[in-house]
């Protein structure tokens, strides 16, 4: 069984300033992890996935995050915030292998201020 | 990497009545799922499409309700039945392609407004 956290329901955060969206998982087995984006209006869209090898994953748009096992951990960060990056983020987990479906967590919002 | 479309992409409907909602697929795919994100939430799977057999419903979901069809790998169909104002949502078609680490794509989405 698997499981998704997303720690806000809201993040607020000037134009500029860094990004970060909390993720934490927990899983009986080596995980797959997502990060899905989804604009207003639209379907969700992949930003990065973390599948094998280097824990340090980079996606579209500038965000990157990091898998980190000793904490079920696979946090969201982008440098500087654009307007443009408003939008609901989610998180999401699958076993590794197999044809398993992801759990995706509860979504967190970003909002961007000028 | 799939492209999905839906249609409609969003409708009205009178409490009572049925809506069917259908999914396309620009590649064969073999999973193909429904899912369910009402205002404020997180995405609910309804149930697994199953090419030539009867969809597998997750927990709180029954085929009178939401019956779903799939004749190919390419194209699904899901029907909203007996609307009430609670089956107001998107629902998003949904597609996982194994062979990419179980990365999934997802249809534009329909929303479903009952009056």
């Amino acid at each position: 069984a698997q499981s998704v956290t997303q720690l806000g329901s809201h993040v607020s955060v000037s134009e500029g300033a860094l990004v970060l969206l909390r993720c934490n998982y927990s899983s009986s087995v080596p995980p797959y992890l997502f990060w899905y984006v989804q604009y207003p209006n639209q379907g969700l869209q992949l930003l990065l996935k973390y599948t094998t090898g280097a824990t340090l994953v980079k996606g579209i748009n500038g965000f990157e995050a990091e898998f980190k096992k000793s904490e079920t951990s696979f946090h969201l960060t982008k440098p500087s915030a654009h307007m443009s990056d408003a939008a609901e983020y989610f998180c999401a987990v699958s076993p590794a292998g197999g044809s398993y479906i992801p759990t995706f967590g509860r979504g967190t919002s970003l909002i961007v201020h000028p | 990497s799939a492209v999905i479309s839906q249609k409609p992409s969003r409708d009205i409907c009178q409490r009572g009545t049925s809506l069917t909602i259908q999914c396309q697929v620009d590649s064969q795919v073999t999973m193909m799922f429904w899912y369910r994100q009402q205002p404020g939430q997180s995405l609910t799977l309804i149930a697994t499409a199953n090419q030539g057999s009867e969809a597998t419903y997750e927990s709180g979901f029954v085929i009178d309700k939401f019956p779903i069809s799939r004749p190919n790998l390419t194209f699904s169909t899901l029907t909203v039945s007996n609307l009430s104002p609670e089956d107001s949502s998107i629902y998003l078609c949904s597609v996982v392609e194994l062979a990419g680490f179980n990365e999934q794509f997802f249809g534009p989405g329909t929303r479903l407004t009952v009056l």
